[in-house]
């Protein structure tokens, strides 16, 4: 398997601009997450999806952030419109039944709006 | 609710040295205990569990014992490399639930 595989690795953007960050979850999970790393905040759950619904969103930080799964193999996690604030590293995470299995990361997409 | 405190870094080694990577944590029930490490530039992997208390997860030379008297779970390697320079992270999970907690992080960076 080729992992969670997370599009693109790296993204530069202005301010008002619209961003989507794409993730492909391993074949098989049923759980999938979306994280944001930043130095002065760490690693922040924004949202997390069971069986392609969203379970819980209380991490997403506003309504500028919005995040979808249409179907088992993909998900997107969209920002209009950006803030320079919003630079950060989004990691997508896949798992199978609960935590406990450990979940498995992508390699992050960095974000970088100017 | 469910909380993990890990010792802040950086943490600077030299090659050989000792690492140990304190790791506490408040939960309600059972939970299970990992710690994930973060390469430069890449996502993070898991890099050992351990499910119930006195169980020990080891890997890569790494071990950390589940130590329910003192809800701790401290990462320790005898003899660290280059390489072992990475950001690593103390998470929990409680049984039947999908999400994992994760500690602050903690950056040891090994020097030659």
């Amino acid at each position: 398997d080729a992992g969670v595989i997370q599009s693109p690795r790296h993204e530069v953007t202005e301010m008002g601009q619209e961003v989507t960050l794409r993730c492909k979850p391993i074949s098989g999970h049923n759980s999938l997450f979306w994280y944001r790393q930043t130095m002065m905040r760490g690693l922040e759950l924004l949202i997390y999806f069971n069986n392609n619904v969203p379970i819980d969103d209380s991490g997403m930080p506003e309504d500028r952030f919005s995040a979808k799964m249409p179907n088992a193999s993909f998900s997107t996690l969209k920002i209009q419109p950006s803030e320079p604030r919003d630079s950060a590293v989004y990691f997508c995470a896949s798992s199978f039944g609960t935590a406990k299995r450990g979940y498995t990361f992508g390699s992050g997409t960095r974000l970088t709006v100017v | 609710g469910n909380s993990v405190t890990q010792m802040e870094g950086p943490v600077t080694l030299s090659e050989e040295a000792f690492l140990t990577i304190n790791c506490t944590y408040t939960a309600t029930g059972y939970p299970s205990l990992f710690w994930y490490v973060q390469y430069p530039g890449e996502g993070l992997q898991l890099l050992l569990k351990a499910t119930k208390a006195d169980d020990k997860g080891s890997n890569k030379g790494f071990e950390a014992t589940y130590r329910k008297e003192t809800t701790s779970f401290h990462l320790e390697k005898g003899s660290v490399q280059v390489s072992d320079s990475a950001v690593y992270f103390c998470a929990l999970t409680e049984a039947n639930d999908y999400k994992l907690s994760f500690g602050a992080g903690t950056t040891v960076t090994v020097r030659a």
